[in-house]
């Protein structure tokens, strides 16, 4: 199986600040590779697939880059409905794995 | 719009068994491939199962496997998740998800439904 591993697993920051959020996968998956915001209580929400390709009504202050291991998933100038958890997911082979999540927090 | 709705989740004992649903509208379900994800309480997300759009392939996680059996009835744009033999482990929201057409990953899902397995 594919491992996903995030870090940070919570980031502390403040509105107008940019982050930036890792994804490191175990082995090569390409490009196959996407990311998710999830609010307290609500479903996940696709933000991003193949590693860069923006969703449909996702803020263009999101954006994502990497190949084969190393991802980012990046917010220019954090908004307040951005605090919320991240998670990347490989879809390279099954089964599907997602990474353990970061927490964006209000500092 | 697409819409995904799931039911069937509750409380129940170590051992005994339940069947989730989760009704489509609002596209064509007969041609998605469909997924089970789930959710520990605070816990982050974990893929159960997948089952392609006419039904003829299906995966697990090994975690559940032997266990659970994902299906579909495109006459009722309906997914379901059949839980056997159910662990405390097994405690979770579980989410359909629909598959992007010729990918593996989600683009809508559903709100989730609750499933608590204690003695």
């Amino acid at each position: 199986d594919i491992q996903m591993t995030q870090s940070p697993s919570t980031l502390s920051a403040s509105v107008g600040d940019r982050v930036t959020i890792s994804c490191r996968a175990s082995q090569s998956i390409s490009n196959w590779l996407a990311w998710y915001q999830q609010k307290p209580g609500k479903a996940p929400k696709l933000l991003i697939s193949r590693a860069s390709t923006l969703e449909s009504g996702v803020p263009s202050r999101f954006s994502g880059s990497g190949s084969g291991t190393e991802f980012t998933l990046t917010i220019t100038s954090l908004q307040p409905d951005d605090f919320a958890t991240y998670y990347c997911q490989q879809y390279n082979n099954y089964p599907l794995t997602f990474g353990g999540g970061t927490k964006v927090e209000i500092k | 719009q697409v819409q995904l709705v799931e039911s069937g989740g509750g409380a129940v004992q170590p051992g005994r068994s339940l069947r989730l649903s989760c009704a489509a509208s609002g596209f064509t379900f007969s041609d998605y491939g469909m997924h089970w994800v789930r959710q520990a309480p605070g816990k982050g997300l974990e893929w159960v199962a997948a089952i392609w759009y006419d039904g003829n392939n299906k995966y697990y996680a090994e975690s559940v496997k032997g266990r659970i059996t994902i299906s579909r009835d495109n006459s009722k744009d309906t997914v379901y998740l059949q839980m056997n033999s159910l662990r405390a482990e097994d405690t979770a929201v579980y989410y359909c998800a629909r598959g992007v057409l010729g990918e593996w990953f989600f683009d809508y899902w559903g709100q989730g439904t609750l499933v608590t397995v204690s003695s």
